[in-house]
């Protein structure tokens, strides 16, 4: 069965230092991948989807970045937080057949900026 | 653009109650309709889907939804709530290029 991992679990970092989040997935093959930001009462915000290996679109042009360098590992990186970039983060997974819409959902990483 | 609308940003229900939490949404064609749902800091769980076929869907937990295309409308029911049903409810709409669009969610608050 496929499972997909984040860590962190949970992060606190000063304002202007580097970010990096990573997730994984296992039990599949060439998942389409994604990461949303869900900040408190304002629902999920998609920030990055990735078809294929050095594949990202970006949603939300934002202080975030994000890398794709193997099939099923997904990064998003920061040079320089925020106050605003704290926040829930959510990575997701869906396959690119059948039922290619469905998303999974990895447990999240709790991010504070202080 | 593809749209969902939650109204209701909190509901409380009594257990042992019936619930019907709604969902709106705005898109063009057929669309692939969800919902999640998230316990306090956890990813989100799929309930329910509806592609196509049969209007009302029944999912995992005891929950069922129906689409109904003249109200374009998904809302999420349940017979009964439990305790354990106390959660944040988000329903999606399919977007196209593979990404879902979410309704900014409803907190179902259960009291006993």
């Amino acid at each position: 069965s496929q499972t997909i991992h984040q860590w962190p679990a949970t992060l606190v970092q000063p304002v202007g230092s580097p970010l990096s989040l990573e997730c994984t997935v296992e039990g599949t093959s060439n998942p389409n991948l994604y990461w949303y930001r869900q900040a408190a009462g304002r629902g999920l915000q998609l920030l990055f989807y990735s078809v294929g290996i050095g594949q990202i679109s970006s949603e939300v042009p934002q202080n975030l970045s994000a890398s794709r360098p193997q099939d099923r590992q997904f990064i998003l990186s920061s040079k320089k937080l925020l106050l605003s970039d704290s926040g829930f983060y959510l990575c997701a997974w869906s396959g690119t057949s059948g039922s290619y819409l469905e998303q999974f959902f990895g447990p999240g990483t709790r991010l504070t900026v202080l | 653009a593809q749209s969902v609308t939650q109204p209701d940003i909190h509901i409380t229900v009594s257990e042992g109650a019936s619930l019907e939490l709604r969902c709106n949404y705005s898109y063009g064609a057929t669309p692939y309709l969800f919902w999640y749902v998230q316990s306090p800091g956890q990813g989100l769980q799929l309930l329910l889907k509806y592609f196509s076929g049969d209007t009302l869907v029944q999912g995992i937990k005891g929950f069922e939804a129906e689409f109904k295309r003249s109200q374009s409308s998904f809302n999420l029911r349940k017979p009964s709530v439990h305790w354990s049903d106390a959660a944040e409810y988000f329903c999606a709409v399919g977007a196209g290029g593979n990404k879902l669009v979410f309704g900014a969610g409803t907190i179902l608050r259960v009291k006993s």
